[in-house]
C-alpha cells in the first residue's frame, strides 16, 4: 500500500519559495504506471492542480502557475518536491501531494498526501 | 479550461435515505474511440485529503462501499449514495480528466 508523507515549513513570507517534500513509501517515482502530482485546496475553496513530475523526470504544470512552479524528483530518496515562488496570500492553501495512476493524459488521484497547511504572511 | 459546475452547493439528507449529487462540464467528457467519460469522484472529511470513489465516471475505486454508485454521461454526471450513513457526511467533489489542465468542482457539502 503506498504512502505519501509531506515535510515542509506552515509558514512562508510574502515574496519568498514555497517549498514542500513528499515522501513515497510502498512504491517508487521511478517506477512505471503512476505520475506524481501536487494539488491546493484555499480555505474553503475547491482543489486546483499545480502540476505533475513524470517518471522520466519531465513536469507539466497549469499554466496559471506555470511561471512561479517547479516540481522535481529524488529517485534516490524516492521523493519529489514543489517550489513555488513569488508567493502572495492567494497562495496560501493547503498543499496535497498525490498519485496519479496512468490511464491517460491526464489522469484521478488514488492516493492522497496528509496535506501541509501553509500560510503566506509576513 | 474545463469547468466543473456542482449542484446543490449543499444537501441534507436523512439517514438511510438517498443523496443525490450533480455535475456538469463545460465541454464534453466522453472520448469516443474509447467510449470512456473522463470524470471522477471524491469525498473529503475535515482535516483529511480527499478519498478516491469513483473513476471512468462510474467505475468504483476498490473497497468504496457499493452504496456509492456514478452515472452519466458527456456533461452530466452523478453520484449516488443509495442509503446515507453517518460516515457518509463530508464534502464531495468531481474531477474531469479529459483535458489539460485537470479541474474539480467546487464542492457538494453533505448533511444529516
Amino acid at each position: 500500500q503506498v504512502q505519501l508523507q509531506q515535510s515542509g515549513p506552515g509558514l512562508v513570507k510574502p515574496s519568498q519559495t514555497l517549498s514542500l517534500t513528499c515522501s513515497v513509501s510502498g512504491g517508487s517515482i521511478s517506477g512505471g504506471g503512476y505520475y506524481w502530482s501536487w494539488i491546493r485546496q484555499p480555505a474553503g475553496r475547491g482543489l486546483e492542480w499545480i502540476g505533475r513530475l513524470y517518471t522520466s523526470g519531465y513536469t507539466k504544470y497549469n499554466p496559471s502557475l506555470k511561471s512561479r512552479v517547479t516540481i522535481s524528483g529524488d529517485t534516490s530518496k524516492n521523493q519529489f518536491s514543489l517550489m513555488l515562488t513569488s508567493v502572495t496570500a492567494a497562495d496560501t492553501a493547503v498543499y496535497f501531494c498525490a498519485r496519479e495512476p496512468v490511464a491517460g493524459t491526464d489522469n484521478w488521484f488514488d492516493s492522497w498526501g496528509q496535506g501541509t497547511p501553509v500560510i503566506v504572511s509576513s | 479550461d474545463t469547468v466543473m459546475t456542482q449542484s446543490p452547493a449543499s444537501l441534507a439528507v436523512s439517514l438511510g435515505e438517498r443523496a443525490t449529487i450533480n455535475c456538469q462540464s463545460s465541454q464534453s467528457l466522453l472520448y469516443t474511440s474509447n467510449n470512456k467519460n473522463y470524470l471522477a469522484w471524491y469525498q473529503q472529511k475535515p482535516g483529511q485529503p480527499p478519498k478516491l470513489l469513483i473513476y471512468w465516471a462510474s467505475t468504483r475505486e476498490s473497497g468504496v462501499p457499493d452504496r456509492f454508485s456514478g452515472s452519466g454521461s458527456g456533461t452530466d454526471f452523478t453520484l449516488t449514495i443509495s442509503s446515507l450513513q453517518a460516515e457518509d457526511v463530508a464534502i464531495y467533489y468531481c474531477q474531469q480528466y479529459y483535458s489539460s489542465p485537470v479541474t474539480f468542482g467546487q464542492g457538494t457539502r453533505l448533511e444529516t
